[in-house]
């Protein structure tokens, strides 16, 4: 079993939707990390989470520390938004291990 | 913000030949910059983290003589991957860090023919 899992693996919506990625975690962290990666290989750090609740524009980043979860929100999806989202945890010494993704595609 | 390069974006070299790729924190110093690899279809795995001025730590698994990793100033980190093999053609990314944020590199593909 993997140390992070992420629901779904892949996700289709149409523009202006609603989008819930979920990601669940085995061991003890001390962030949590959501990234975006672009077709062309580029990532992008959206969020860095320790506790509660974090936005930025449309995203929404929420993390529950006793049940090892978090989910990335986006509201009123994009053609744009498109991309892949991955979740990934930081353990000691600042040490990444990466969920699969979520491949999404948000159709206009 | 804080950017991240890498060069070069991408290459193709033949079995049996070196490669370096650079990573540089262009407006930042970073004190740790970490190595990843990405398999098509695959999530990213680190393969070794890199401080200024110390030896890298490698991840199980990973060859550090296939791997050298020198991280020579607080800007700038490069990995040679020695003698590539066509299964070492992958898509290679950096990230730097400062304080606890990462930023990445938009990596680079290695393919080995």
């Amino acid at each position: 079993k993997n140390e992070v899992e992420q629901s779904p693996q892949n996700l289709t919506a149409q523009e202006g939707e609603f989008i819930t990625i979920n990601c669940s975690y085995s061991v003890g962290i001390s962030a949590l990390h959501w990234l975006q990666q672009h077709p062309g290989g580029g990532i992008v750090s959206l969020f860095m989470l320790s506790s509660g609740k974090k936005k930025h524009g449309r995203l929404i980043a929420t993390i529950n520390i006793q049940e090892k979860h978090s989910s990335l929100h986006i509201t009123a999806s994009h053609p744009r938004d498109s991309a892949v989202y991955i979740c990934a945890v930081e353990t000691s010494g600042s040490r990444l291990t990466f969920g699969e993704g979520t491949q999404l595609t948000v159709n206009p | 913000g804080a950017v991240v390069s890498q060069h070069p974006s991408w290459v193709i070299c033949k079995s049996g030949t070196s490669v370096k790729i650079e990573c540089r924190s262009l407006d930042f110093q970073a004190t740790t910059m970490f190595w990843y690899r990405q398999f098509p279809k695959q999530s990213l795995m680190l393969m070794a983290t890199s401080n200024e001025g110390s030896k890298a730590t490698y991840e199980q698994g990973v060859e550090k003589d296939k791997f050298l990793i020198n991280h020579a100033s607080l800007t700038l980190s490069t990995l040679t991957v020695t003698s590539a093999h066509p299964e070492d053609s992958s898509f290679y990314i950096c990230s730097a860090s400062q304080t606890r944020e990462q930023y990445f590199g938009p990596g680079t593909r290695l393919t080995v023919t």
